[in-house]
């Protein structure tokens, strides 16, 4: 069983700081890794990929990727009201164009 | 505009009935999937189509139905089958380059069924 693993939140950080998301993945064969953005009551938005060990960066976000130790993590810096949201990580377990698997998300409350 | 979109927004059905969730995509995507999520859980993964005429049962596929008769379709039918079809509904599709397979969601439909 491919899981993927979150903590659910809240994730309470106040305006202008960092925000630190973390994800885990049981697959270690696992090929790409992606995060998304889900505001209540709405679909998920794609925020970032990322598939080569490292750091990422766009914008406030940043991907982190350690396929040894199988984790992938998002940071927002200098945190907003408006990126209040749950942030659904989600892993490609294969090489090829296959479902993603998804963690349950992360709900994020940024505090004005 | 290129996207995905599904319709209606919203759904009520009665019980025992059969109904049909439309998603449409304009992107020239190979695959597209469609998702379940209730209140404060995950997406959960009902069927998914590779290429046209060809699709995959997910994790929860018994209730439901597809089709792929055209690439920019992959209408999902509700049965009256399914035990506890309310829930708000994801379509997704993603492009077969570069090896990243990113998926990209339609806007949802969210189905009551008393």
């Amino acid at each position: 069983q491919k899981e993927v693993e979150q903590n659910s939140g809240p994730l309470s950080v106040p305006e202008g700081a960092i925000a630190s998301l973390n994800c885990t993945y049981s697959d270690r064969g696992s090929q790409s890794f992606f995060w998304y953005r889900q505001y209540s009551g709405k679909s998920p938005e794609l925020i970032m990929f990322i598939y080569s060990n490292g750091d990422k960066e766009d914008g406030r976000f940043t991907a982190q990727l350690n396929k040894a130790s199988q984790y992938v993590s998002l940071l927002i810096r200098d945190s907003q009201p408006s990126d209040s949201a749950t942030y659904l990580c989600a892993v490609n377990p294969n090489s090829g164009n296959t479902p993603l698997v998804f963690g349950k998300g992360t709900r994020l409350s940024v505090i004005a | 505009d290129g996207g995905i979109t599904q319709s209606p927004k919203y759904l009520f059905r009665k019980e025992g009935q059969n109904v049909t969730l439309s998603c449409e995509q304009n992107l020239n995507h190979d695959a597209m999937y469609w998702y379940r999520q209730d209140p404060g859980q995950g997406l959960r993964l009902i069927y998914y189509s590779q290429i046209v005429n060809d699709f995959q049962k997910g994790d929860i596929a018994e209730g439901y139905s597809v089709s792929r008769e055209k690439k920019e379709s992959f209408p999902l039918t509700v049965t009256s089958a399914q035990k506890n079809p309310t829930a708000f509904y994801l379509c997704a599709s993603s492009p077969d380059r570069d090896s990243i397979y990113e998926q990209y969601f339609g806007p949802g439909t969210r189905l009551t069924v008393t």
